[in-house]
């Protein structure tokens, strides 16, 4: 079957350093996405991994290692905007549309 | 302006009713999503269509029904819903092909079924 786990929720501090893992399990694997979504809106697009290894796009960075089936979310420099569930997604086959996984709602207090 | 629009926005019917949920992308994408969010689970695919054809459908309800006049939109065409059908209805959009072909969401409409 097809699985994606991440902790329901998390809770970090202003300008702490936050990471929201994920594990999958899917046929077959064609690249690993991260989800914001604040709350009454839509997802939007974090970052991508279909290697090995990390990605870094400013604040946000992310990991992933495919033997393991695992991902990790980094947040930098948390900020209260930062509050929003955070939703891991796997593209099991070339071309076929994304598994969700049910998302991670942080909330950043100050 | 996300570049997918969802109307309406929001949209509340009785179990009889007969109702559709419009979808429109500007990106010139080739490929449109149907996808259920509903509290405390994963966003759950509906139907994928691409290129205009129906290519994944997740044993949806006949109760839901998809239609793809072109590439740029997609109807989601409801009737007979039931209570447990009410949740927010978001419709992506992506590029086929190799690469990234990120899945860019509209807003979504919440739906509610009394």
């Amino acid at each position: 079957g097809q699985n994606i786990d991440q902790p329901t929720e998390m809770t970090a501090t202003e300008g702490a350093i936050v990471q929201i893992n994920c594990t999958y399990q899917t046929s077959g694997f064609n690249g690993l996405f991260w989800y914001q979504q604040h709350a009454g809106e839509a997802p939007t697009f974090l970052s991508y991994n279909v290697l090995d290894g990390l990605e870094e796009k400013g604040r946000f960075s992310s990991f992933l290692s495919r033997s393991k089936g695992y991902s990790y979310l980094l947040l930098k420099e948390l900020q209260m905007k930062d509050s929003a569930s955070y939703l891991c997604a796997v593209r099991g086959q070339a071309g076929t549309a994304l598994i969700f996984g049910k998302g991670t709602t942080l909330s950043v207090s100050s | 302006e996300t570049g997918v629009t969802q109307t309406p926005r929001h949209l509340v019917m009785g179990m009889t009713n007969k109702k559709s949920l419009k979808c429109e992308q500007h990106l010139g994408h080739n490929a449109m999503y149907w996808y259920k969010q509903s509290a405390k689970k994963p966003l759950e695919l509906m139907f994928v269509y691409s290129l205009e054809e129906r290519v994944e459908n997740n044993s949806v309800p006949s109760r839901f029904s998809p239609e793809c006049p072109n590439s740029s939109h997609l109807f989601l065409h409801l009737h007979t819903l039931q209570p447990e059908d009410s949740a927010l209805y978001l419709c992506a959009s992506s590029r086929t092909g190799t690469g990234i072909s990120e899945q860019y969401f509209g807003p979504g409409t919440r739906l509610t079924v009394t």
